[in-house]
Order: C-alpha cells, then structure tokens, then sequence
C-alpha cells in the first residue's frame, strides 16, 4: 500500500514569509508525528497528534510554528514569519496507534530552504 | 532530556567486511530502540525495533542488540556490500516520541 507522503519535496521561500508543508499518513494510522532534521544532524521531535488533537507539541520550537490535523487523517505543518534558522528537512511519521511499541513510518520528507 | 549518541560519525570499509555501528543513551527507561537507514536526499526506512524487554533482533543480515541497563546498542551488518551504503540512524522512544542520534555514515568500497 502506499506510504506516508509529504509535499512539497522541496520549497525555497525568503524570510519573513509563510509556509505550509503538508503530511498524507498511511491510510488508518491514527498516530501522526512531526520531526525536524538539520544538516549533520538526526530528527528532532516537534509534534505528536493522536486523531485530531495535538497530543503533546511540546517540541514546538516557538510560536511562529503551529499544526493542524482537523480529519485525522492529513496534516499541515505551518510556519509564519519564517527565518533563516528554519531551513531543514520537515518530517512526517505516522504509524498504527501512537503507542510504545509501535514503529514510526517515515515519508520522504520536505526540505524547506529559507533565503 | 533523553541523549542519543552514534559512534562512529563516518566508517568507510571494503566489501564484505563486516560492519559494527554503536549507540549510546543517557535515560535507560525506554520502551524501544529503533535502528533506521537513511539515504541521501530520502527519509527513514526502519530496520529492526527491539523492545525494551529484548535482548537482540535478526533481519537477514542485520542483527541489533540492546543493553538497556547500560544504554547501549550495537547494529552489525554482515558482509556488507555497497548497497549498504547510507547514514543509519539510533532511535530511542520513550513512549511515542523517539530521540535521534546524529547517524553514521557508512561507505561500503567496491
């Protein structure tokens, strides 16, 4: 079956704009994850949704970030005011249930460039 | 706050030898460690998940230990090959949200 997807693949903005990235898990999982991964640098978490609701946005790393999954199902990622320090690959996961043992499906990710 | 460490950063062998990859963690109360593969430009494939009660998991020639107690595991790649080339990535979860280390990177010579 198919994956999760994420698109944009790419995006290039210049600062101070706004973005939106966008997350199409795997069909069923209720588990959707947000991961950021800087250059050199593993993924680091930002947000977890069980369903519709944000479960823990903890890894947020400021107000300018902000996500939504209002069907359960596809997830936007949005970003305003963007600056230079943003720039990285975004990451969506989801997997079955959300619990401790279940494994992350990861897609392939969208780089986001800010200039 | 849960810290993942990979060593080493970057290893480079000839085909066939056999590849050792490590992972260190700070906080031993974890649920599961993940061993992912990344390739350029992509995003993550899992490899092997081990539960926190597990000692190891096999996949063909991919076997993954832990050692919870001590924070560590170890992910061997048999006779490697060049297709094997990519960063492969720790993951330890403590409930749902994993923590990464930084990868290493392998390059498998021909």
């Amino acid at each position: 079956g198919a994956g999760v997807s994420q698109t944009p693949s790419n995006k290039v903005t210049e600062k101070g704009k706004y973005v939106e990235l966008r997350c199409d898990p795997i069909s069923g999982h209720t588990a959707l994850y947000w991961y950021r991964q800087s250059l050199g640098q593993g993924p680091e978490f930002l947000i977890y949704f069980q369903g519709t609701g944000a479960a823990d946005d903890s890894g947020l790393p400021n107000d300018r970030f902000f996500a939504v999954r209002p069907e359960g199902s596809v997830s936007t990622l949005k970003i305003q005011r963007t600056e230079r320090g943003d720039s990285a690959v975004y990451l969506c996961a989801s997997s079955p249930l959300g619990g401790s043992t279940d494994t992350q499906y990861f897609g392939p990710g969208t780089r986001l460039t800010v200039l | 706050k849960q810290e993942v460490t990979q060593i080493p950063a970057a290893l480079s062998v000839p085909e066939g030898e056999n590849l050792v990859l490590n992972c260190s963690f700070t906080d031993s109360a974890i649920y599961n460690l993940q061993w992912f593969r990344q390739d350029p430009g992509k995003g993550l494939t899992s490899l092997l998940l081990i539960q926190s009660s597990q000692r190891e998991q096999t996949s063909g020639r991919l076997n993954a230990s832990l050692d919870k107690s001590s924070g560590r595991s170890t992910l061997y790649i048999a006779a490697s090959q060049p297709g094997d080339s990519a960063t492969y990535l720790c993951a330890v979860s403590n409930d749902y949200k994993l923590s990464f280390g930084a990868g290493t990177t392998v390059t498998v010579r021909a």
